[in-house]
């Protein structure tokens, strides 16, 4: 079946303006996370979403950064203001979080470059 | 605070040998975990997971080992090919805390040379 995709799958923007990044997960998958690599990070941990609720948006970095997921479906990354360090693949991740399996499968990112 | 530690950062194995990447945690509430192989441009692909009740999974040529004393666990790569060259990464999460969000380590870059 299909798998997790996003889009764009690469931005490019300038400092300061705001960019909307897209994710599908599996379908039927409950669960959805962001995550964000880069080189110097690693993959850190954004947001958490069951359905469409956020219970667990501790990786945010800050209130430039904002998700919503609707119809338990798609889910949309926004960035306020974007700054330099911002520049980083973004990646969505989906998963059936069950009482028994929560592996998570990944989209292919979108690479967000701020010149 | 680094709470999965993973090690080396680079290897490069001869084609047919076993490739061995090395992880540990802080955090003893940590009870699954994946790896994860990356190939540029890709996103993470799940590999093999492990649960702490066991030592050791094996699916084809990949094995998890686990040591719950040691809070280590290990990838091995048995016979390796030059298409297992990838970034891979070993990951932690806690079930039941709601979030399931996987730490990750920072990544081993293999390269398997012919």
């Amino acid at each position: 079946g299909a798998g997790v995709s996003q889009s764009p799958s690469n931005k490019v923007t300038e400092k300061g303006k705001d960019v909307e990044l897209r994710c599908d997960p599996i379908s039927g998958h409950t669960a959805l996370y962001w995550y964000r690599q880069s080189l110097g990070q690693g993959l850190e941990f954004l947001i958490y979403f069951q359905g469409n609720s956020a219970p667990d948006k501790s990786g945010l970095p800050s209130d430039r950064f904002s998700a919503e997921r609707t119809g338990g479906s798609v889910s949309t990354l926004t960035i306020q203001r974007t700054q330099q360090e911002d520049s980083a693949v973004y990646l969505c991740a989906s998963s059936l979080t069950s009482v028994t399996t929560y592996e998570q499968y990944f989209g292919p990112g979108t690479r967000l470059t701020v010149t | 605070q680094q709470q999965v530690k993973q090690s080396p950062q680079s290897l490069i194995v001869q084609k047919g040998g076993i490739s061995i990447i090395n992880c540990a945690y802080e955090n003893t509430a940590f009870d699954y975990f994946p790896w994860y192989q990356q190939f540029p441009g890709k996103g993470p692909a799940l590999l093999i997971a492990i649960r702490p009740d066991v030592s050791e999974k094996k699916e084809g040529r990949f094995t998890i080992s686990f040591n719950k004393s040691a809070k280590q666990f290990s990838l091995h790569i048995m016979d390796s090919q030059p298409g297992d060259s990838a970034t891979y990464f070993c990951a932690a999460s806690i079930s039941g805390a709601g979030s399931y969000q996987l730490t990750f380590g920072k990544g081993t870059k293999l390269s398997v040379i012919p």
